[in-house]
């Protein structure tokens, strides 16, 4: 049973255009969420996370909204460039999350291709 | 800052051999993270340390994994006997905490069992 879903395996999306990347969660626990990002032979590194008191965190091109009755948390990327194209990771903590106080859930990823 | 640092890269060995992958997390950081990713199952967590104690292993998956953490720069996960579908790539990752604080993953060990 995964509790952190990614529907999409990949999304395609023209340069200078908004990336959308959805996840879904169903442990009513977490408390805490993630987005990194994944090039090939590298591990994942960390773009940007927001807690469930917030709804929305901003970093530069990068914002992350979260609905918690829906259970639902997006990663806009805004305006896209060729350097996003990645496979980018939803990650969630918290209590009974089955990682520990500070291990992370992950959903199995998105591949985002930027079109030039 | 280093990073984490894995080795060896790639390890390929032979059904039944004994797999020794290694971690050396950032300076200063009091929880380390073992993860596995296959194509079927994503990132999955096998076990985390904090302050050099193992805190939950639930995700390990087998008897025949094993990690140890001896001091606060150095830890091993071991697979004795290896079997093909251990083959996948390892990946440690470090945190300073305190709860709430991101991961920093190596580049990890991509693991071939023939």
């Amino acid at each position: 049973d995964q509790q952190v879903k990614q529907n999409s395996p990949s999304l395609s999306v023209q340069e200078g255009r908004i990336s959308i990347l959805n996840c879904d969660y169903t442990n009513s626990m977490f408390d805490y969420f993630l987005w990194y990002k994944k090039y090939p032979a590298e591990g994942p590194t960390f773009l940007i996370s927001i807690s469930s008191i917030k709804d929305k965190n901003e970093d530069g091109r990068f914002t992350v909204f979260l609905n918690k009755s829906a259970k639902h948390l997006s990663l806009h990327i805004v305006p896209s460039q060729p350097g996003d194209s990645a496979v980018y990771f939803c990650a969630a903590s918290g209590r009974g999350s089955g990682g520990g106080a500070d291990g992370l859930t992950f959903g199995k990823g998105t591949h985002l291709i930027i079109q030039p | 800052d280093a990073g984490v640092i894995q080795s060896p890269r790639h390890e390929v060995t032979e059904m039944g051999q004994e797999v020794t992958l290694r971690c050396k997390p950032i300076s200063g950081h009091n929880s380390l993270f073992w993860y596995r990713q296959t194509m079927m199952r994503g990132l999955e967590l096998l076990i985390y340390f904090n302050n050099n104690v193992p805190i939950d292993d639930s995700g390990m998956p087998e008897d025949r994994f094993s990690a140890k953490m001896p001091n606060a720069s150095f830890s091993t996960l071991k697979i004795q006997p290896s079997e093909p579908r251990d083959s996948a790539v390892y990946f440690c990752a470090s945190s300073p905490g305190p709860q709430n604080s991101p991961l920093h993953f190596g580049n990890g060990t991509r693991l071939t069992v023939t």
